[in-house]
């Protein structure tokens, strides 16, 4: 059964620092692997999506990686800002399944 | 595109009470919705999958007669919960796979933030 792991489950920075949030998973046979954004209370907004044939995205200051055979995949946020506070998904999909959540790592970052 | 809603985006009942959450892909058919339930400071977690006009089929621990989801149209799921209890309090996610991907992906709503008092 798939399993999804983010490490760390929080995270705290000063403003302008670049960070990295990790994600593993522990069956690589996935089509894709999407990160997304959550804000306190609020519904899912999908910051990227990456296919399993694909080694990296980026979106602006964001730029997510997959490495499919060691089942990881990371989320580089450049020179963060307090508005990049939320708490960041890793999701994995799968033939057959809904898609799979990890826990989350929720980032907070102080002006 | 790809556009889902859900219809009410908060809501507060009485225990004993019902409530019924809607689930709507706006711009695109979708054969199968899935919903999901995330507590406080909780990751999200798969309750059930409904795919248009059969059973839907719940995660193990997730109560069907509870939680009566009816995907009626290509379009529409609806997620009842019945005799509500606070401990159901809870945000109500669903999500919509388009008909028309090779490589399905799915669409989120906004959530029902559901309260029973």
């Amino acid at each position: 059964k798939q399993e999804v792991t983010q490490i760390p489950a929080a995270l705290s920075v000063p403003e302008g620092e670049n960070l990295v949030l990790n994600c593993s998973f522990t069956d690589s046979a996935i089509y894709n692997l999407q990160w997304f954004r959550q804000d306190p209370g609020k519904g899912l907004t999908s910051l990227l999506l990456i296919q399993s044939s694909q080694r990296e995205q980026t979106s602006g200051r964001l730029n997510a990686s997959l490495d499919k055979s060691s089942g990881r995949s990371t989320l580089y946020i450049a020179a963060s800002q307090p508005g990049d506070s939320a708490t960041y998904l890793c999701a994995v999909n799968q033939a057959g399944t809904a898609l799979i959540f990890g826990k989350g790592t929720t980032l907070s970052v102080s002006s | 595109g790809a556009v889902v809603s859900q219809h009410p985006s908060w809501v507060i009942c009485k225990s004993g009470t019902s409530v019924k959450i809607e689930c709507r892909s706006l711009d695109f058919q979708a054969t199968t919705m899935f919903w999901y339930r995330q507590f406080p400071k909780q990751s999200l977690m798969l309750m059930a999958t409904s795919n248009e006009g059969s059973k839907a089929t719940y995660e193990q621990g997730v109560e069907k007669d509870k939680f009566l989801i009816n995907h009626a149209s290509l379009t529409l799921s609806t997620l009842t919960v019945t005799s509500a209890h606070p401990e159901d309090s809870s945000f109500y996610i669903c999500s919509a796979r388009a008909h028309r991907d090779r490589v399905p992906e799915q669409y989120f709503g906004p959530g029902t933030r559901l309260t029973v008092t």
